[in-house]
């Protein structure tokens, strides 16, 4: 079985800080995705990639960045925690384009910024 | 712009049968899919659908259709631990997924 892991399930922040979230996948997918998770909204796809050191925007980028060293590990970074910032983050890996596309989510990371 | 479209929140009962309903907008169309997501924790997978009709699996079904956008979710003998958000995406053209925002289906004894 895919297992997606992320380095917190809760987080509390504050205003300002700099946040970073890990994910780890162990099936050696090329594909991880960062999303957040609002309520009465859709998942909203943050930034994705689809190899080491490759790196695209999403549809909500701002005041996010991110880094793939490692073909396992997709870290998102929030330079400086916003209070909007607050809500659940879920990674995602999917294999390559040849195969259904389905992603494999890990358990989400509850982040709060006060 | 692209738009995914399911009903908020459903009840039905234990032992029933529930279909919930997602239409969609998008630029081009490389399957769609059904998540199902238990309050506070991951989506996970439950089907995909690229050509038009039924795909059955287990007590869950989904049927597509490209011309109409539309999509449905077919739970059947309804248990209680079906209680959940049933999320439906779908793969543009550029391989990326649009989501709905869920439906919380709610399943009561």
């Amino acid at each position: 079985d895919v297992k997606v892991t992320q380095s917190s399930r809760y987080l509390v922040k504050r205003t300002g800080e700099k946040v970073f979230l890990e994910c780890v996948q162990d099936m050696d997918h090329e594909n991880m995705f960062w999303y957040r998770q609002d309520p009465g909204l859709g998942l909203r796809l943050i930034y994705f990639s689809y190899d080491v050191k490759m790196k695209e925007k999403g549809d909500i980028p701002e005041g996010y960045s991110v880094s793939r060293e490692k073909k396992e590990r997709f870290s998102l970074i929030l330079e400086s925690a916003s209070t909007n910032q607050t809500s659940m983050y879920l990674c995602a890996s999917s294999p390559p384009e040849d195969r259904v596309r389905e992603q494999y989510f890990g358990p989400g990371t509850r982040l709060t910024v006060t | 712009g692209q738009n995914i479209d399911q009903p908020t929140e459903m009840t039905a009962t234990e032992g029933a049968i529930v279909q919930i309903n997602c239409t969609y907008q998008t630029s081009g169309f490389n399957g769609l899919f059904w998540y199902q997501q238990h309050a506070g924790e991951a989506p996970t997978f439950l089907s995909y659908n690229v050509l038009d009709g039924l795909e059955e699996k287990g007590r869950f079904s989904s049927f597509l259709s490209r011309s109409k956008g539309y999509s449905y979710l077919l739970l059947k003998e309804l248990q209680m631990k079906d209680s959940a958000s049933y999320l439906c995406a779908v793969m543009d053209s550029n391989y990326q997924l649009i989501w709905g925002a869920g439906t919380k289906l709610i399943i009561k004894p």
